[in-house]
């Protein structure tokens, strides 16, 4: 399964590199902010989420940062490897709501 | 543990035709949801239970789609008549609990439907 197509968003990084992968929201009201990764062919994976009270998250090789003045919501990729490569999903939920609503996806290349 | 099971893997059908998708959630966990994914759309959640209820099928595109989970091990999505349209790779995801804060879905390989 992928989201792969015309319109997805691609990001090209040198392995090693840092990779940044950007998502705007829409809804005000959303509680949690999820990052999933998709490899060719799997279902999507958890990676890390956040609460809406907080602005940083931390998690091995991962960093979620989240502005709610902008309704913007990032995902950082420390030292990228080749496993990385994957469409990456960030999601939203309202706290009491199970209903997640996923973005469109970027695909993340990863050059060896 | 097995994770998420989706079967087949692989459906390929005439238009016309019935389809149905199989899960089998993780041991345990109490919420089931059948997700659509395509190149326009994206994905989609179409349904999803709470101890085996269906709680919110608002994504459910149309009548001609019905889930059920008659327990806590599985579950099945039907399509019937199928139309090209409904090509797609279908997911089933699980997660525990109905607590505050985000609980993690665990999701299948999915089910690649494609419809002639």
């Amino acid at each position: 399964g992928e989201n792969v197509g015309l319109h997805l968003p691609t990001l090209s990084v040198q392995e090693g590199d840092n990779s940044i992968i950007n998502c705007a929201y829409s809804n005000s009201a959303s509680d949690y902010f999820i990052w999933y990764k998709q490899e060719s062919g799997k279902g999507p994976q958890f990676i890390i989420d956040i609460r809406s009270n907080m602005d940083k998250r931390q998690g091995q090789r991962v960093t979620v940062l989240l502005n709610k003045t902008v309704k913007h919501l990032s995902l950082q990729i420390a030292a990228t490897q080749p496993g990385d490569s994957a469409v990456y999903f960030c999601a939203e939920t309202e706290e009491g709501y199970q209903k997640v609503t996923f973005g469109i996806g970027t695909k993340l290349q990863v050059i060896p | 543990d097995a994770g998420v099971i989706q079967s087949p893997r692989h459906e390929v059908t005439e238009m016309g035709q019935e389809v149905t998708l199989r899960c089998k959630p993780i041991s345990g966990h109490n919420s089931l949801f059948w997700y659509r994914q395509t190149m326009m759309r994206g994905l989609e959640l179409l349904i999803y239970f709470n101890n085996n209820v269906p709680i919110d099928d608002s994504g459910m595109p149309e009548d001609r789609f019905s889930a059920k989970m008659p327990n806590a091990s599985f579950s099945t999505l039907k399509i019937q008549p199928s139309e090209p349209r409904d090509s797609a790779v279908y997911f089933c995801a699980s997660s525990f609990g109905w607590t505050s804060g985000y609980n993690e879905q665990f999701f299948g390989p999915g089910t690649r439907l494609t419809v002639l």
